[in-house]
């Protein structure tokens, strides 16, 4: 069946570091997205492609990064963790265009000490 | 400024009574609503959708309203189920005009927690 996995789903890391979320998708969606969610915010768009070497940024993309090498991955980076990045980061993935459902993977939980 | 908005934050619903989980929204570019259920450590499951050319759609126990005028929409879920108890959030999306979270990124609600008792 195909799915949506994120690894990994727990992570502890250092404030400075840099850290990436790895997200792959067996759906062969085009579109693909991060998210993050936030008490008292429910979900918020980090970044997201259309499509091989397309990235765009979202409503909170700051401190953030991504890229496109292929149809299945779309890996997240943080350049340079900070306390305020502690989250839990959400990747989904859709079909191109029309319906707009998008479907979420497990989701990872990062702590930045 | 929030554009979604799921003003309770919990709902308690008995068992084999209908739940009804409401949302507005102040975009008026959005053109499509979704609404996600998510359970403790697990991503959110798609429930159900509805495009804004529509008043009412229907899948099983699940049905989602929308008043345009209003810029409301609201779930009901009859009978509900033990199951039922999770979070459940409410999505817009606005397609290529919509320049808050991005052409096809959804903007979500804060979601609303739903408690079904025995």
């Amino acid at each position: 069946d195909a799915e949506i996995t994120q690894s990994p789903r727990h992570k502890i890391t250092e404030t400075g570091r840099q850290v990436t979320l790895a997200c792959h998708q067996t759906w062969n969606h085009n579109n693909m997205f991060w998210y993050r969610q936030d008490l008292g915010h429910g979900l918020r768009l980090i970044h997201y492609s259309y499509g091989v070497q397309d990235t765009n940024k979202g409503e909170v993309s700051d401190g953030y990064s991504v890229s496109r090498s292929n149809t299945e991955d779309l890996p997240l980076t943080l350049e340079s963790a900070a306390s305020s990045q502690t989250s839990v980061y959400f990747c989904a993935s859709s079909e191109a265009g029309a319906p707009y459902e998008q479907y979420f993977g497990p989701g990872t939980r990062l702590t930045v000490t | 400024d929030q554009q979604v908005k799921q003003n309770s934050p919990s709902l308690s619903v008995q068992e084999g009574r209908i739940s009804i989980l409401n949302c507005d929204y102040t975009n008026s570019m959005f053109d499509y609503f979704l609404w996600y259920k998510k359970y403790p450590a697990e991503g959110p499951t798609f429930l159900i959708s509805i495009s804004s050319i529509k008043d009412k759609n229907e899948d099983g126990r699940f049905t989602v309203f929308l008043n345009k005028s209003a810029k409301h929409l609201s779930l009901h879920i009859v009978p509900s189920q033990p199951g039922d108890s999770a979070v459940y959030f409410c999505a817009a999306s606005g397609g290529l005009m919509y320049s808050g979270g991005g052409a096809d990124g959804l903007t979500f609600g804060k979601g609303t927690h739903l408690i079904i008792q025995p």
